[in-house]
């Protein structure tokens, strides 16, 4: 089975700031990955589906990208909303999730 | 536009059996796959299985294979879950999720509030 090994499981910014949280798959897949955001009591949302699409009604300061066996998501003027846990998720022949990033804003 | 209604939460003895609905509004139905995610208490998001609603194929986590099922229902428009011999670590939120696609295995883009199972004796 490909692993989705995610990182950093937490991670603390100031409003304004450039965050990236970074997926690397076990082995070479393809760009079946699709980010979400999970606030507490919630179910997920999605943000970007096939690496670097941004989902319809998502701020444009969130987006995706790859390189090789790495997905990174990105947010940009990190805003107080934003706080939140952060899933990548592979979906090929099977659906893997990432261990999940906590964002908390100082 | 699509919404995702579950069942309410659910308290059941070891071994036991759960079974947890997904009712569906708001677009074609038969369209579109579905997926059941869970996540224990502070933990991480967990797929258990995939479903058509179109051919009723099924695609089942490993981990789950043997002790789940997953079935449809056209003429109500929702999706069925069981779970079966339950143990105290399957404790959590479960989840439906609709693809984002029709007609494929995708990513989900509109998701169930949730329905709770508490597995204690």
């Amino acid at each position: 089975d490909i692993q989705m090994t995610q990182s950093p499981s937490t991670l603390s910014a100031s409003v304004g700031d450039r965050v990236t949280i970074t997926c690397r798959a076990s082995r070479g897949v393809s760009r079946w990955v699709a980010w979400y955001q999970q606030k507490p009591g919630k179910a997920p949302k999605l943000l970007i589906y096939k690496a670097s699409n941004l989902e319809r009604g998502v701020p444009s300061r969130f987006s995706g990208s790859e390189s090789g066996t790495e997905f990174t998501l990105t947010i940009n003027n990190l805003q107080p909303d934003d706080s939140a846990t952060y899933f990548c998720q592979l979906y090929d022949s099977f659906w893997t999730f990432g261990q999940g990033t906590k964002v908390e804003i100082k | 536009q699509a919404q995702l209604l579950q069942s309410a939460a659910e308290v059941k003895e070891p071994g036991a059996s759960v079974r947890v609905s997904c009712k569906a509004s708001g677009y074609t139905f038969t369209d579109y796959g579905f997926a059941w995610v869970r996540q224990a208490p502070g933990q991480g998001l967990e797929w258990l299985g995939w479903i058509s609603t179109y051919n009723t194929y099924t695609v089942y986590a490993p981990k789950f294979q043997g002790r789940v099922t997953m079935t449809t229902d056209t003429s109500t428009t929702t999706v069925y879950m069981e779970l079966r011999s339950l143990r105290s670590d399957d404790t959590g939120m479960y989840y439906c999720a609709k693809d984002r696609a029709p007609r494929r295995l995708d990513c989900f883009d509109v998701w169930g509030q949730g329905t709770m199972v508490t597995v204690s004796s």
